[in-house]
Order: structure tokens, then sequence, then C-alpha cells
């Protein structure tokens, strides 16, 4: 049983460029959540999608936007990319309430 | 909003010494409590949760965590480091079916 798939492992991007990061949920999970975590940070929430609608968003700009497809997979965009937006792309998936998230290993986005 | 606060960034015992990592939240509902254990340059891992019931709560690797409501606290536990068990760690609450919000880690040290 697949666990939660990110791609790309590794991202260098230039500054005021965009990126879209790619998140596979674990099967039979429904619920998709983005965190980015700074060196030597938590994760921050960014926003997390359901049936294919952003349900919840944390204190990030519009910068940051997603989208969830029907077979529950999700995009992260950023745009306009800031040196400051360098970090650990985390993405998770669940399923109900109360249930812990399983989480992908990660992009890494290094803005220069 | 719930939060969580993790008491010591940098923790550091000897091998077959006692692990004591401190977490407390804020929560006005009854909350769902993790413990995500990280290791260099990879996602998150559950190592238990707290939902409903036994407050006392066993997880991987040895780590347990025991839920105190009149504390707000779920300190996470094992009672004989071993040198694998060196990694971040990370508490997160979760409320009612909203997003997860962890605490800003706390970095274990195994001495030999």
């Amino acid at each position: 049983d697949a666990g939660v798939t990110q791609s790309p492992t590794h991202l260098i991007k230039t500054r005021g460029q965009q990126v879209t990061l790619r998140c596979s949920p674990k099967s039979g999970h429904d619920t998709v959540s983005w965190y980015q975590q700074a060196l030597g940070q938590g994760p921050q929430f960014i926003f997390q999608y359901y049936e294919e609608e952003e349900r919840q968003r944390g204190n990030f700009p519009d910068r940051f936007s997603g989208h969830q497809f029907p077979n529950y997979s999700s995009e992260l965009n950023v745009n306009a990319l800031l040196l400051g937006d360098s970090a650990l792309y985390l993405c998770a998936s669940s399923l109900g309430t109360g249930d812990g998230y399983t989480f992908g290993s990660g992009t890494r986005l290094t803005v220069v | 909003a719930q939060s969580v606060t993790q008491l010591g960034s940098h923790v550091s015992v000897s091998e077959g010494a006692l692990v004591l990592l401190r977490c407390n939240y804020s929560s006005s509902v009854p909350p769902y409590l993790f413990w995500y254990v990280q290791y260099p340059n990879q996602g998150l891992q559950l190592l238990l949760k707290y939902t409903t019931g036994a407050t006392l709560v066993k997880g991987i690797n040895g780590f347990e965590a025991e839920f105190k409501k009149s504390e707000t606290s779920f300190h996470l536990t094992k009672p004989s480091a071993h040198m694998s068990d060196a990694a971040e760690y990370f508490c997160a609450v979760r409320v009612n079916n909203n997003d997860m919000r962890f605490g800003a880690g706390t970095r274990l040290t195994v001495k030999p």
C-alpha cells in the first residue's frame, strides 16, 4: 500500500518564478493538507483540500494556491517566489476526523 | 484556536536513560493529540496519537505519552534511550475536523 508520494523531491527556482508541487495521497485517504517547514522550525499549515475545494487556510498570502483533483491528488502552486519561500514543503493525507496524518517525504524548494 | 507549546528545543540524554519530551496544548474543546518523529531530510512519521479513551497511549519504538487534561499536557516518554532515537520530535493538536497544528519541535540527542 503506497503511502503519500510527493514530486519532485528537490527543486531550485529563481526569485520571481512560479513553482508547482505535486502530491498523491495514501490509498483510501480523501483529504490533503500542505505544510511549509522552514529550516529548524515546525511545519506551518498552508491549506487543506477536501472534495476538490479548499476547506481551510493558514496564514499564507494569496501567492500560495492549490488544487485537488477527482482522484484526490493535489497540487501546490507558489507564484512570484521570494527567497523566504525556501523550505521543505510537506503534503499530508488523512481520512475522517481525529485521524493522524500520513506525511510524504516532502519537496525541498530552494529559491535563489 | 488550538495551539501547541513544546518545552525545550533541544534535549540531550545518555544512551539507556529516560527520555522525556514535554508538550502542552491549548484548546477550548477536547483535542486529538499526536507525536511525530522526523529524521534528517525525511517527512514526519506518526509515533502515537490520543483521540479518546485510555489516557496512556503506547506508540512505536517503545514510546508512550499520557494525556493529562488537568495539566493540558501530553508529554512523550521512553524508559531507555537508544542511539537510533536521535531525531526531531513534534507534538501536534487537532480539534474537530480542523487542520493539525504543530509545535516548534524538540531535537533529541542521544550520547553514547
